[in-house]
């Protein structure tokens, strides 16, 4: 079955640190790639996704490259700020007979200090 | 206001209790999906619904209970709560496979 594995946070950064938080995956098919972000007490809202290999996604700052060569899609920013402290999960969707279907991963938590 | 709309906001039930969670969208998005989340768990799929009339369990869907009579609604009921239900439930919606999810706001329900 499809998995989604990402490392496990917590993440601690400066304000304006690199940011990278990795993020592999299992499927047995083409699937599309997404990153959620989680703010304190809200639902995780969609960052950025790509939909096909070597596609690159980016949103805020923050980018990610489909890489099915190595499975992965990780998640970098180049100048992390306070305000980008929350929970980000990495996911797949592929379409099956039951549907779409997103898997996620655990989620990592990032932690900027001022 | 488009977007998806979950209530109540918190709640708090005892045990025994039959609970229900509300879910709306505006976007007439044919899928939607409700979730848990739980610390050490991640988010837990609990049952979706490809479109009205047609629903399918997830992951975690015993003593959960769902219907979607019409597209933009999609109610999640406890139909005992226990305290093991004690959660965070998002509910989201989606119109393509490679489109994402648009998450409500989510239920942050508590069960004595």
């Amino acid at each position: 079955g499809n998995s989604v594995t990402q490392m496990e946070g917590p993440v601690t950064l400066s304000e304006e640190a690199f940011l990278t938080i990795n993020c592999t995956y299992t499927a047995t098919g083409y699937p599309s790639l997404f990153w959620y972000v989680q703010y304190p007490g809200e639902g995780l809202q969609l960052l950025l996704k790509a939909t096909k290999a070597d596609d690159k996604g980016s949103n805020k700052g923050f980018e990610a490259t489909y890489r099915k060569e190595t499975t992965s899609f990780h998640l970098e920013k180049g100048s992390v700020q306070v305000s980008d402290s929350a929970v980000y999960f990495c996911a797949l969707s592929e379409f099956s007979g039951a549907g779409n279907m997103l898997t996620f991963g655990g989620g990592t938590r990032l932690m900027v200090k001022p | 206001d488009a977007g998806i709309t979950q209530s109540p906001r918190y709640k708090i039930t005892e045990t025994g209790r039959q609970v229900t969670l509300m879910c709306h969208q505006t976007w007439s998005h044919s899928y939607m999906f409700w979730y848990r989340q739980d610390l050490g768990h991640g988010l837990r799929l609990i049952y979706y619904s490809a479109a009205a009339d047609i629903t399918d369990k997830g992951e975690v869907p015993d003593g959960y209970v769902v219907s979607r009579s019409k597209t933009e609604n999609f109610p999640l009921t406890l139909e005992s709560a226990t305290r093991s239900q004690t959660s965070v439930y998002f509910c989201a919606s989606s119109e393509s496979f490679d489109g994402g999810y648009t998450f409500g706001s989510g239920t942050r329900l508590t069960v004595v």
